[in-house]
């Protein structure tokens, strides 16, 4: 079946400092690429929607030039948190969506990435 | 009011039980997706509906589409199958989903 490799699971980051979050799918094109976070106890709240070779979309209140979204082939995709706080930290996922739909094929989600910012 | 709903938030059984998990939506959708949550975080796309019933192994999904309304079903339930589950919709046009808050599942020995 389809696999989405997220990585890295968790990453621990001084405050300031970057973290770039890859998510790779493994045997399919992925056309589109969504990004989550996620707070404990609630449910996916979607940041961003990349396509591959154009601009991310990014949701209201999510800051582009905090969270930069790069989907720069059909079986990559990174998320880089610039100058980190504390406030980032949260659990980010991604969800992959392969060439031909989600109406045929559905979503294929990454194993997430738990980020600490001290 | 969230255009999905799921219930109940929280559940525990007993092993061996039959469970029921619900999900209302009130807008319109091509497709639903039932999603399980493993408590590391990692999700797995269990079924996506657009009509009728689905069924994998002890995992049954049903939906009516007229009454905007699905279900999933746990038949003989199992301390592994203890996670958050999450309905989904996605809407008419293009491939965002929108989410329900989930139901935690605990199912004890």
């Amino acid at each position: 079946g389809a696999v989405v490799s997220q990585h890295p699971s968790w990453v621990i980051c001084k405050s300031g400092t970057s973290v770039k979050i890859e998510c790779r799918s493994l045997d399919f094109q992925a056309t589109t690429m969504f990004w989550y976070r996620q707070f404990p106890k609630q449910s996916l709240m979607l940041m961003a929607t990349s396509n591959e070779g154009s601009k991310a979309t990014y949701e209201q209140g999510v800051e582009k030039d905090k969270f930069l979204i790069n989907h720069a082939s059909l079986t990559l995709s990174t998320l880089t948190v610039t100058s980190a706080h504390p406030e980032d930290s949260s659990f980010y996922i991604c969800s992959a969506v392969p060439w031909g739909g989600a109406d045929n094929y559905g979503y294929t989600f990454g194993s997430g990435t738990r980020l600490t910012v001290v | 009011k969230n255009e999905v709903e799921q219930s109940p938030q929280n559940l525990t059984a007993q092993e061996g039980e039959f469970i029921t998990i619900n999900c209302s939506y009130s807008v319109g959708i091509s497709a639903l997706h039932w999603l399980q949550q493993h408590p590391g975080g990692g999700i797995v796309s269990l079924f996506m509906l657009s009509s009728g019933k689905k069924k994998h192994g002890r995992l049954i999904a049903t939906i009516n589409i007229q009454e905007k309304h699905s279900s999933l079903h746990i038949t003989a339930s199992h301390p592994r199958d203890s996670a958050v589950y999450i309905c989904a919709v996605r809407g008419s046009s293009g491939d965002k989903l929108t989410f329900g808050t989930g139901t935690r599942l605990a199912v004890r020995p």
